[in-house]
């Protein structure tokens, strides 16, 4: 089986940096990628990492740890517009082409 | 580009009635994705299809029949709607070529079911 584990909330102000946590239990891990979703909307692809290291896009950026079974969202400079859920997602190797989500990070950014 | 358009909007279905959720993309992508996201959760694979023709389970496919009319469109069928398949439907496409874990997804369909 697999497993994946984030923080339910996250309260931030805005201008602030948050880093959004997610950790994994999965045999043949391939790869982690970040969705960002606002309420009542559809889940936007953020970043993925398949290798060890950060990937900065923009404001954004996402690091994984493959030895750690460990990736993390990180989000500078807050804007109040950035308040939404943000689900970490894994792929592994014997079920290519279908993604596990977790159960998602609610951030709220604060004036 | 309209990207992934889904149909209908919302839906209230009473428990043992029938109905088909569309989904297309104009996108050109080979692979598409049935999920199903409840109240708190994250979204849950319901069927997935690699390419036209072919079709797989995911994590929660009991109570769900689909089917890949053409490249570009993907339906999902409840046969015998019950309360518990209450949920947002989300359609998803993904071009193999690039990268599966890049996925684009429809704007979702309301189903309520009584």
């Amino acid at each position: 089986g697999q497993s994946l584990e984030q923080p339910s909330e996250v309260t931030a102000v805005e201008g602030a940096i948050v880093q959004i946590n997610c950790t994994y239990q999965t045999s043949g891990f391939y790869g982690l990628s970040w969705y960002q979703q606002h309420d009542g909307g559809a889940p936007t692809f953020l970043s993925y990492n398949a290798l060890d290291g950060l990937e900065e896009t923009g404001r954004f950026s996402s690091f994984l740890s493959r030895s750690d079974s460990y990736g993390y969202l990180l989000l500078q400079e807050l804007q109040m517009k950035d308040s939404a859920s943000y689900f970490c997602a894994v792929g592994q190797t014997d079920s290519w082409g279908k993604l596990q989500f977790g159960a998602g990070t609610q951030v709220v950014v604060t004036p | 580009n309209a990207g992934v358009t889904q149909t209908p909007k919302f839906q209230v279905l009473k428990t043992g009635q029938s109905m088909t959720l569309q989904c297309a993309q104009d996108m050109n992508h080979n692979s598409m994705y049935w999920y199903r996201q409840d109240p708190g959760m994250g979204l849950r694979l319901i069927y997935y299809s690699a390419s036209e023709g072919t079709t797989d389970k995911g994590e929660v496919p009991n109570g769900y029949n689909v089917s890949r009319l053409n490249k570009r469109e993907f339906s999902l069928r409840l046969e015998s709607a019950a309360p518990s398949q209450t949920s947002v439907y989300f359609c998803a496409s993904s071009d193999e070529t690039r990268n599966f874990f890049e996925q684009y997804f429809g704007p979702g369909t309301r189903l309520t079911v009584t």
